[in-house]
This record gives C-alpha cells, structure tokens and sequence, in this order.
C-alpha cells in the first residue's frame, strides 16, 4: 500500500534561519507532489506542485522554493525565513490520474519566531 | 478548474443527516467532485468523489445534479467527529485547489 512521509511534525525557527521540510512516498511510482500551507484559520493554499523528477511549478510567488531530486521525494525550503512563514505545511500525493484521490501527510506547524 | 461555492458554515444534530451543499456551475465535462474533510491541525481526509453517477461509501453519498452544476454530500448519521471543515473541489487537471469550505458542527 501507498504511504506518505511527512517531518517534521513541528518546527520552530528564528527570522532569517533556513527551512527544509522533506516529503517521501512510498509504495507507488512517479506520483505528482504538492505542497500546500495553510495559515492560521485559513485555508489551504497550493505553493508548488510536481509532475515528475525535475519538473517543478509554483503557483505563487514567495520566500520559499521546492525540489524533486528523487521521483518519490519532495522537498520544501527557504533560505532566509520571514514571520509570515508560518503555518501548517502540507505534503501530498496523487496518480496523477484524474478520476483518483489525493493523500495528505500528516503536516508540519512551522512557527517562525 | 472550476471554482465552487459553499456556505460559511452549517449545524447539524447529532444522529442526524447533515447534508452539505456545493455550487459548481462552471464544471466542464471532464472535471470530476471530490469532497475532502480537514479536521482540527491534521492533514484534508478524502471522503469521495464522482463525476456524473451518485456514489456512495463507507463515509458518505455523494448527490450530484443532472446538470452536473450543483453537488450534496450527504453524511447519514452524523456523529460528534464529524465536527470539521468540508471542501468541494472540481478538478480536472493535476491540481487540486481548495476553496474556503463549509464549517460543519454537529451539535449534542
């Protein structure tokens, strides 16, 4: 079965340190990736989405950037973190089929102090 | 993709059919509903999902219209979890993009 790797489950960080947050999934092959973020009592924005190893689309933009060095890896950082960086970080994944679902990690509550 | 519609918020009794209405009514033919639920600081949980037939799970029914522009989900005994937000999402590409969803609370 498929399983989606999400850590750390929390983080606090101080203004201007840089971020890592790593997504893996296991159990399919080249998936499509998404990382969202949700800020406190907001919704779920989609910052980048996947298709494949390489291929990397931003939807906003801002202080963050995201890789895929492996097919089945993901990876979210920041060079110098800002306060509006907060919030809950979402990894996901789908077939990439329309017609499947979508699978959330379990997140992680970046605090950016 | 096309952009949906919900209420801010909705109460339900417990024990009772909560019923979650969406508007969809730029859906293309090829854009499929997908419901998701998002608990309290945990990560959306899918619920179901369909295109033109209504579908039914373990969790819930899914009503959509024949015109496809308006869809209901339809949770049948509604239970204190079933306290969270409720997205529905039309897709049709490879992203999924959230609206700001239906805060449902199911009242004791």
């Amino acid at each position: 079965s498929q399983t989606i790797h999400q850590w750390p489950a929390t983080l606090v960080q101080p203004v201007g340190s840089p971020l890592s947050l790593e997504c893996t999934v296991e159990g399919t092959s080249n998936p499509n990736l998404y990382w969202y973020r949700q800020a406190a009592g907001r919704g779920l924005q989609l910052l980048f989405y996947s298709v494949g190893i390489g291929q990397i689309s931003s939807e906003v933009p801002q202080n963050l950037s995201a890789s895929r060095p492996q097919d089945r890896q993901f990876i979210l950082s920041s060079k110098k973190l800002l306060l509006s960086d907060s919030g809950f970080y979402l990894c996901a994944w789908s077939p990439g089929l329309v017609g499947y679902g979508y699978t959330f990690g379990s997140g992680t509550r970046l605090t950016v102090v | 993709d096309a952009k949906t519609t919900q209420p801010t918020s909705m109460d339900c009794a417990e024990g009772r059919a909560a019923n979650l209405p969406c508007n969809h009514s730029t859906i293309s033919g090829n854009e499929y509903v997908y419901w998701y639920r998002q608990i309290h600081s945990q990560g959306p949980q899918y619920i179901i999902h369909g295109l033109k037939n209504n579908e039914t799970n373990e969790m819930a029914s899914l009503i959509i219209t024949e015109d496809r522009k308006s869809s209901t989900l339809i949770l049948p005994h509604a239970t204190l979890r079933d306290t969270a937000v409720y997205y529905c999402i039309v897709i049709g590409n490879e992203k999924l993009t959230f609206g700001t969803g239906t805060r449902l609370t199911i009242i004791p």
